[in-house]
This record gives structure tokens, sequence and C-alpha cells, in this order.
């Protein structure tokens, strides 16, 4: 159980693209996902927290006019990254934490984003 | 806000020995702490987890205990196998909030 899965998961885009990741709960309903960024040999940085129904939280210092958190149904939340540059080649990742469950996170496989 | 500081930052074993893990948190409020396993290029895997209510919990290789006093928790990973070799991240939340992580431990089992 506790399953995430995560599209696409590798994706190369051109600059001033941009490119949309979808983060689903298979097995649960999840009202509270997570957006995390990690750069190579890095720790999880949480960009922002998406609650079905409501807009996103961000954290200081993510623009929330370039990723864009939509979290529509209790099993699925997007983040778009909107015209990509190179500096936001990096990997991301994407929580889930069960409706009415305890606090647990279960992280989805990853998105690896290579920007030209 | 929270702040984890994680110790040490690579860590070289023999099979078969044990393996320890330091964590540090700075915000009282905390109670809920899990330890999670990153392959590389892989997601991160919950491995073992532990409340404020315990000051210890085990599971087969795997321990963890938790000082709430001292604001520090450790990971204790016993008969090391070359597939432990992984990324560790401690984390901590008050719970039913966001997770903050430490920088994570390599840890590197030789045959």
């Amino acid at each position: 159980g506790a399953v995430v899965s995560q599209h696409p998961s590798r994706v190369i885009c051109k600059s001033g693209t941009s490119v949309k990741i979808e983060c689903r709960s298979l097995d649960f309903q999840a009202t509270t996902m997570f957006w995390y960024r990690q750069f190579p040999k890095q720790s999880l940085m949480l960009m922002a927290t998406s609650n079905e129904g409501s807009k996103a939280t961000y954290e200081q210092g993510v623009e929330k006019d370039k990723f864009l958190i939509n979290h529509a149904s209790l099993t699925l939340s997007t983040l778009t990254v909107t015209s990509a540059h190179p500096e936001d080649s990096s990997f991301y990742i994407c929580s889930a934490r069960a409706a009415g469950g305890p606090d647990t996170q279960y992280f989805g496989p990853g998105t690896r984003l290579t920007v030209l | 806000g929270e702040n984890v500081e994680q110790h040490p930052s690579t860590l070289s074993v023999q099979e078969g020995d044990s393996a320890v893990i330091k964590c540090t948190y700075s915000d009282s409020a905390s109670n809920y702490f899990p330890w999670y396993k990153q392959e590389l290029g892989k997601r991160p895997q919950l491995i073992i987890d532990i409340r404020s209510n315990v000051g210890e919990k085990k599971d087969q290789r795997i321990a963890v205990t938790l000082n709430k006093t001292a604001k520090h928790f450790s990971l204790h990973i016993t008969e090391t196998q070359p597939e432990d070799s992984a990324v560790y991240f401690c984390a901590a939340s008050p719970g039913y909030s966001t997770l903050t992580f430490g920088k994570g431990t390599m840890l590197l089992v030789s045959p």
C-alpha cells in the first residue's frame, strides 16, 4: 500500500518551454501533497505544500508564478515549471500524506528535468 | 523554523559492522522523526520512524533512539550489508506539517 507515482520520470526540454509533472497517489487519498527539489548530492528542499481544493503554500524563495501547483483531486497534484531555464534543471520529487491517516509522507519516484 | 543537523556526512564501514547516524533538531514542538533511505536516482523510502512518546523503536537490524530533552535522535544499523549502502536522511516535523530534512549521510558498506 501507499504507492505514489510520478510522471514523467525524465524530461529534456528546450529553454523557454513549460513542463508539467504529475504526482498521483495510487491506493490512497491524499489531502496533502508536497513538492521537493533535489540537486545532486544534496538534501530534499521543500518547494511547496499542496492541499486538495485550495491554493498551494510556497516556501520562502520559491516563485509561485514559475512553479504552478494544482491539486484538483484527492489523488492528483501537478507541478508546472513555466518558461524553464537551465538553472531549473533538477530532480523534482513529490510526496503524499494519506487523508485521515498518520503523518507519514510517501514519496514518488521523482522526475529528472534537464533544460537545454 | 525547524533546523535539522545530521552527522556524519559520509560513513564507511565493513560488512557486519554497525553504523550510527546522528541528528539534532531545534524546534521543541517537533514530535515526529522519520528516517529515509535513498539510493542513487531513486525515491526516498521510509525505513523507520519514531514519535516523541517513545524513546526507542526497533525493526530487525534497524533501530532509532530519541532524546527529547537533548533534541537529538539517532539511527542504528547493525550487521550492515552491502545493500545498506545508500544516502540516509533524517527529518523532523511538529506533526501533520512539513518535514525538515537533514543534509544526508552517505553510507558505504564494503564487502
